[in-house]
């Protein structure tokens, strides 16, 4: 089955560090990708995403490239902030249906 | 604020009764989805809407949940006799057309928890 795999957190960073979340997926057919991020009190928000192979997305800074060839979707970013802290969650949507299979989320934590 | 709108934020009931959320999304947005999320996990799925018709129930959602669409805007979600497993978090997501790279827009969720 459709199924997203997602770095367990918390991730703890300085300020101005590089990120990395990683994401690896399996699905059937050609999914669309996605990242969504989670900031404290508020709904899930769409990050970015990418619909098919070598696509790259990005967001605030953020990037993740869709590699079919590993079946992952890291996401990037080259200098956190602290309002960077948040959960974010990967997504898939399968070929033939709209819903979203998400992983389990990884906290980041950003400190000054 | 024309963003996804959950009620009631916070839901606390006692085993074995009924409860109802109610969600609405944005304006004109035909798609709506239920996903539930518990502690330390994703979003899982329950089930969607196109307009008023519902097109996919996951195996997650047992004969003690239903959810309606009526007049293809707002939607409840009913939980009877509740369980102590039935405590999450319960999403509501709205998008504007079908389609698998159409982005989802979330409300903030309601949050059950059964004593």
């Amino acid at each position: 089955g459709n199924s997203v795999t997602q770095m367990e957190g918390p991730v703890t960073l300085s300020e101005e560090a590089f990120l990395t979340i990683n994401c690896t997926y399996t699905a059937t057919g050609y999914p669309s990708l996605f990242w969504y991020v989670q900031y404290p009190g508020e709904g899930l928000q769409l990050l970015l995403k990418a619909t098919k192979a070598d696509d790259k997305g990005s967001n605030k800074g953020f990037e993740a490239t869709y590699r079919k060839e590993t079946t992952s979707f890291h996401l990037e970013k080259g200098s956190v902030q602290v309002s960077d802290s948040a959960v974010y969650f990967c997504a898939l949507s399968a070929s033939g249906t709209d819903k979203l299979i998400f992983g389990t989320g990884t906290r980041l934590q950003v400190f000054p | 604020d024309t963003g996804v709108s959950q009620n009631p934020r916070h839901k606390i009931t006692k085993r074995g009764q009924n409860v109802t959320f109610r969600c609405d999304p944005i304006s004109e947005h035909n798609r709506l989805y239920w996903y539930r999320q518990t502690l330390g996990q994703g979003p899982e799925f329950l089930t969607y809407f196109q307009n008023e018709a519902q097109l996919e129930k996951s195996r997650l959602l047992s004969d003690r949940f239903s959810a309606e669409r009526p007049k293809g805007s707002f939607s409840t979600l009913e939980i009877q006799r509740t369980e102590q497993g039935d405590s999450a978090m319960y999403l509501c997501a709205s998008s504007p057309r079908q389609g698998r790279d159409t982005e989802a827009f979330f409300g903030q969720g309601t949050r059950l928890t059964v004593v």
